[in-house]
């Protein structure tokens, strides 16, 4: 069964780089056949899905167009999680954040992490 | 981008009420759909995915329908333990979200 654990501040200043890492037990974050994702929620975007890492014969990363320019997902496969990292925030980048993971050609988020409050905010 | 609207935003329903909450996609998904039940303060859990297979554990009392731009949730004899709210969810080209459906106690 696989779990994701998240962990990382809950409030950062305004044009600083928020944090945050996902441990994944039960599966591996190097597996052929899964995804690992960010997802932000805030009362006025909703549901954002925010990119990806995976590994088939190398690592990759999609990113949504709206963060393209200020985030990056890494995996670090020694502690078998991966980390997300959102450069220069504002206030606009409040939000609920979710790690999860999808399955290799299914695009259906399974399961979630616990979800973490990060507010931006001097 | 594909833009999913669901309806209505707000249902207000009683136990053992059918109900039912529709997902439009603005261009044709397919089959590619996802449904999910958030509960406050909890990460949203899977019940249906491509637009009508139950996720294994999810009551039977849940079922989806639909292809191509519109796509039905129902519930056939809501519990109280239903009461949340519910997204909608395309995967066929990258990844977007319905705004949700909270169903509430009438």
């Amino acid at each position: 069964q696989v779990q994701l654990q998240q962990s990382g501040p809950g409030l950062v200043k305004p044009s600083q780089t928020l944090s945050l890492t996902c441990a994944i037990s039960g599966d591996s974050v190097s597996s052929k056949s899964a995804a690992w994702n960010w997802i932000r929620q805030s009362p006025s975007r909703g549901l954002e899905w925010l990119g990806r890492t995976y590994y088939r014969s190398k690592w990759s990363n999609d990113y949504a167009v709206s963060v393209k320019s200020r985030i990056t997902i890494n995996p670090d496969t020694s502690k078998n999680q991966f980390s997300l990292q959102l450069n220069s925030v504002t206030p606009e980048d409040t939000a609920v954040y979710f790690c999860a993971r999808t399955g290799a050609g299914k695009g259906w988020f399974d399961p979630w992490g616990q979800g973490t409050l990060v507010t931006v905010s001097s | 981008d594909i833009q999913m609207t669901q309806s209505p935003s707000t249902l207000s329903a009683s136990v053992g009420d059918r109900v039912t909450i529709t997902c439009r996609a603005s261009q044709s998904i397919s089959s590619w759909l996802a449904w999910y039940q958030e509960k406050p303060g909890k990460a949203p859990k899977l019940l249906i995915y491509e637009a009508s297979s139950l996720e294994s554990g999810v009551p039977s009392r849940f079922s989806g329908s639909g292809s191509g731009t519109e796509f039905t949730l129902t519930i056939s004899s809501l519990q109280p333990d239903d009461f949340a709210t519910y997204y909608c969810q395309q995967y066929s080209s990258y990844w977007t979200f319905g705004q949700g459906t909270k169903v509430e106690i009438k």
